[in-house]
């Protein structure tokens, strides 16, 4: 069965600096993978994924996410944090099989930005 | 419609009633899930629907919770003898094929009181 580890239930950056939340992924087969993001009060939105096409995928808001298989990350990165991007992540994993696979999600990743 | 729509968006009840809680998905969606998020908490798994195959129930608390999916459209998630821990807001989501990105709802933010 698949499963996604988010390390670090917090984190916090500075308004400009990097951000780099970490997903970590388990899969016997080729997996399909995801970022979403849930600002206060609202349902989740998809930032971006990845589907076996190019590794390094880029997103909505400046957002992108680099697949390495070899290390079975997914993780994902800003150039400069916003204070709009203050927010709560969660990584999934699906697979690119047939049957009956269901969306996987980690615990997620607090973002806070200070000014 | 344009967009997964949950119904209702808040509901207050009181400790021992049953509740029933909407989904509708996207229009062609063959995927539907439930999840649930408690105060501060990630995504609890509740349950899958896809297409005609038996629901996958796995993530299910107790056999106080149950969930319909009628006409491969329309879910219903219902709570019976709500508990206080029942409290959070429930959220579903669809996606138009196994494996494909899914789209959630507003949720629906339940207070047992």
């Amino acid at each position: 069965a698949q499963s996604v580890t988010q390390l670090g239930s917090h984190v916090s950056v500075s308004e400009g600096a990097l951000v780099l939340l970490r997903c970590n992924y388990s899969s016997s087969v080729p997996p399909y993978l995801f970022w979403y993001v849930q600002y206060p009060n609202q349902g989740l939105q998809l930032l971006l994924k990845y589907t076996s096409a190019a590794t390094l995928v880029k997103g909505i808001n400046g957002f992108e996410a680099e697949f390495k298989k070899s290390e079975t990350s997914f993780h994902l990165t800003k150039p400069s944090a916003h204070m709009s991007d203050a927010a709560e992540y969660f990584c999934a994993v699906s697979l690119m099989n047939t049957g009956f696979q269901k969306l996987v999600f980690g615990t997620g990743t607090r973002l806070l930005v200070s000014p | 419609g344009a967009g997964v729509s949950q119904s209702p968006s808040n509901k207050v009840t009181e400790k021992g009633k049953d509740v029933e809680l909407r989904c509708d998905p996207i229009s062609g969606h063959t995927a539907l899930y439930w999840y649930r998020q408690s105060l501060g908490q990630g995504l609890e798994f509740l349950i899958y629907f896809q297409g005609n195959s038996a629901p996958d129930k796995s993530g299910l608390p107790s056999d106080r919770f149950s969930a319909e999916r009628t006409g491969g459209s329309v879910s219903t998630l219902t709570i019976q003898r709500t508990q206080q821990e029942d409290s959070a807001v429930y959220l579903c989501a669809s996606s138009l094929e196994q494996g494909a990105e899914a789209f959630f709802g507003q949720g629906t933010r339940l207070t047992v009181v």
